[in-house]
């Protein structure tokens, strides 16, 4: 899985309660994204990083926030869950524009 | 808006045989495209890309065509395993910038002994 780590792996929340997703990687690479799988919409990125403490919204970025405060490090936090956001989560990263990205292994989030 | 799509949402075809994958892409600006392949419970998996000045890429038991004129792609698999079944998505970038990717809906491949 190109050296990324996703954690928690799993997790069941409230409604309301906010919840952060982290994403570390081993790769040195430039670039890390948020991305959220859904059935019947594929993947959908909601926030990408471009370099330590540099990050942009994505398609879906609405009740997410990121931060990246070290190249290794990219975290994903609803500020307040809904159960909109159940879904599973992918961290990507790549070493450079236009170029591939590697996935982590997913959170999967239940928001009840 | 601009988006890529793929026709069949399930493709089965017998092991041994030949699989065929499309995609269609509407984006002009798109100009890199990525073949992924996701297994059940885990995170996509790259499997093959090409880039828009090339129409044909070959990969292990894989090859990529890419037809601009109609904004077509397909991934081809040749003598298809049972490892092979998988759900495969078409992605693509373009027109500069780091902003991601833009995912299909996924193939769903289904081998059949």
């Amino acid at each position: 899985d190109a050296g990324i780590t996703q954690s928690p792996r799993h997790k069941v929340t409230e409604t309301g309660t906010p919840v952060t997703l982290r994403c570390h990687q081993t790769e040195n690479h430039r670039y890390m994204y948020w991305y959220r799988q859904d059935p019947g919409h594929g993947l959908r990125l909601i926030h990408y990083s471009y370099g330590v403490k540099d990050t942009d919204k994505g398609e879906v970025s609405d009740g997410y926030s990121v931060s990246r405060s070290k190249t290794e490090d990219f975290l994903l936090t609803l500020e307040s869950a809904t159960s909109s956001q159940t879904s599973v989560y992918f961290c990507a990263i790549s070493e450079q524009e236009q170029r591939a990205a590697f996935f982590g292994q997913g959170t999967r989030l239940t928001v009840v | 808006g601009e988006s890529v799509g793929l026709h069949l949402p399930t493709l089965s075809v017998q092991e041994g045989d030949n699989s065929i994958i499309n995609c269609a892409y509407s984006n002009s600006a798109s100009d890199y495209f990525i073949w992924y392949k996701q297994e059940s419970g885990k995170g996509p998996q790259f499997i093959i890309d090409i880039r828009s000045n090339m129409d044909k890429r070959q990969g292990q038991r894989v090859t990529v065509l890419l037809n601009k004129t109609v904004k077509h792609l397909s991934l081809q698999i040749a003598a298809t395993q049972p490892g092979d079944s998988a759900v495969y998505f078409c992605a693509e970038t373009g027109g500069g910038g780091a902003d991601g990717l833009t995912f299909g809906k996924g193939t769903h491949l289904i081998i059949q002994p």
